[in-house]
């Protein structure tokens, strides 16, 4: 029963290249999240995903990010011309259900991915 | 902010000896979760408390919440030097929000 997957673990990107990470849920799960840590950070929520729907992206940048989930595939996060500032761990999680209305959820996170922008 | 905040913000204690790690947060939640994160890698879940509940129990984790005080406490018994993580506070809020608020973690380090 594998868990979040997430690849690249580790991804070097040059200033003005576009970053693409790659998230597949848990099986069975079909509510993604995704959350950027930066250094000695906790970890700050981006964008809530279900299949072919963002459910609520207050944690975006407004510029430059996207992210998507679509019926067949990873969920993706995608960075367009990528600065300094957006190197960072980005975790991904999956839950089975939504957290709303119950509190016996949780989300399970990946591996995370580590992008480093030089 | 709704954001947990966790303290010490870093902790170091001998092997065998118990760690106490605190969280406070802010608004009303519907139960707040313990993760570690080994330095570099992802996060690991250790434990959910539901806003009804006050303490909960797995293997040598005691979590304590007091919702009256906005705050929540991890103890570790008998600290292992394999212990030695990032250990964060996680809450899931009433009022319709999917995410998940972390504090800025407590870094244990457990000497052997």
């Amino acid at each position: 029963n594998a868990g979040v997957m997430q690849n690249p673990r580790h991804l070097v990107r040059r200033r003005g290249q576009e970053a693409r990470l790659r998230c597949s849920p848990m099986k069975g799960h079909s509510h993604v999240y995704w959350y950027r840590q930066l250094p000695e950070e906790g970890l700050k929520f981006m964008v809530y995903l279900q299949k072919e729907n963002i459910i609520d992206e207050s944690g975006m940048p407004k510029e430059r990010f996207s992210a998507e989930f679509p019926k067949e595939g990873p969920s993706i996060l995608r960075i367009q011309q990528v600065v300094r500032g957006d190197s960072a761990a980005y975790f991904c999680a999956s839950s089975k259900t939504s957290l709303l209305g119950t509190s016996r959820e949780t989300q399970y996170f990946g591996p995370g991915t580590r992008l480093l922008v030089l | 902010s709704q954001q947990g905040e966790e303290d010490p913000q870093a902790l170091s204690i001998q092997e065998g000896e118990n760690a106490t790690m605190n969280c406070s947060y802010k608004t009303s939640i519907n139960n707040l979760q313990w993760y570690r994160q080994n330095s570099g890698r992802g996060l690991v879940h250790l434990i959910l408390i539901r806003s009804n509940e006050r303490e909960k129990h797995s293997g040598r984790l005691r979590v304590t919440l007091d919702t009256s005080k906005k705050s929540s406490s991890l103890l570790i018994t008998a600290s292992r030097a394999a212990d030695t993580a990032s250990y964060f506070c996680a809450t899931a809020f009433q009022g319709g929000s999917e995410k998940l608020v972390f504090g800025k973690g407590t870094k244990l380090t457990v000497n052997p």
